[in-house]
């Protein structure tokens, strides 16, 4: 049973280029959630989703950032006409459940030069 | 908003030392969750606590659930060079759609061998 697979790794994108972020969740999971680290802080709750459904969003920022989880295929994250201070780690978690453990994939480093 | 205190925040200790490290909460949480990154890569479960008193084991590791629900610790015994890493507690409200995780800020630990 895989992981949470995120793609990529690493993003590097100018200002007011976009950016897309894919998440994998585990096999048999139907619970996402992304989060954002910045270096040296923890992790920051950004939007939760099931399969077709944004369920909270209250850490998102309203403007350029957007997220959807189709009922077939990954999760996306996606940032438009980026800026600077969009640069940080971006983590994808998943769970089977609302109120069970959730496990994360390995990040995706956004640098915008 | 919630917030999780998390300490200390940076420990240095010998090879063989016992660890412990705490989370407490002004809010009530359904569930804690500890987890450990290292450099790179995605937090990774530790040990998840469910019930208010329980105490759980991983190895070396044990964690406690508060009884009051807002606080947790940590313990790791005989510390090895891989343990090494930022442990962060997590906490998760309960009711309603709430799935989202709300992290503490980390305690990095270094291990002297």
């Amino acid at each position: 049973n895989a992981g949470v697979m995120q793609n990529p790794r690493h993003l590097v994108r100018r200002r007011g280029q976009e950016a897309r972020l894919r998440c994998s969740p585990m096999k048999g999971h139907s619970h996402v959630y992304w989060y954002r680290q910045l270096p040296e802080e923890g992790l920051k709750f950004m939007v939760y989703l099931q399969k077709e459904n944004i369920i909270d969003e209250s850490g998102m920022p309203k403007e350029r950032f957007s997220a959807e989880f189709p009922k077939e295929g990954p999760s996306i994250l996606r940032i438009q006409q980026v800026v600077r201070g969009d640069s940080a780690a971006y983590f994808c978690a998943s769970s089977p459940g609302v109120h069970t453990e959730a496990f994360f994939g390995q990040g995706t480093r956004l640098t915008v030069v | 908003g919630q917030q999780l205190n998390q300490s200390p925040q940076s420990m240095f200790i010998q090879e063989g030392e016992d660890v412990s490290m705490n989370c407490t909460s002004s809010s009530i949480f359904n569930t804690w969750l500890w987890y450990k990154q290292e450099p790179g890569e995605g937090p990774v479960l530790l040990i998840a606590l469910y019930k208010a008193g329980e105490l759980t084991s991983n190895g070396r590791l044990t964690a406690q659930f508060g009884i009051t629900r807002k606080d947790s610790f940590l313990n790791i015994s005989a510390s090895i060079p891989s343990d090494v890493g930022i442990y962060f507690c997590a906490g998760q409200l309960g009711g309603g759609s709430q799935g989202n995780l709300i992290f503490g800020k980390g305690t990095k630990l270094s291990v002297k061998p």
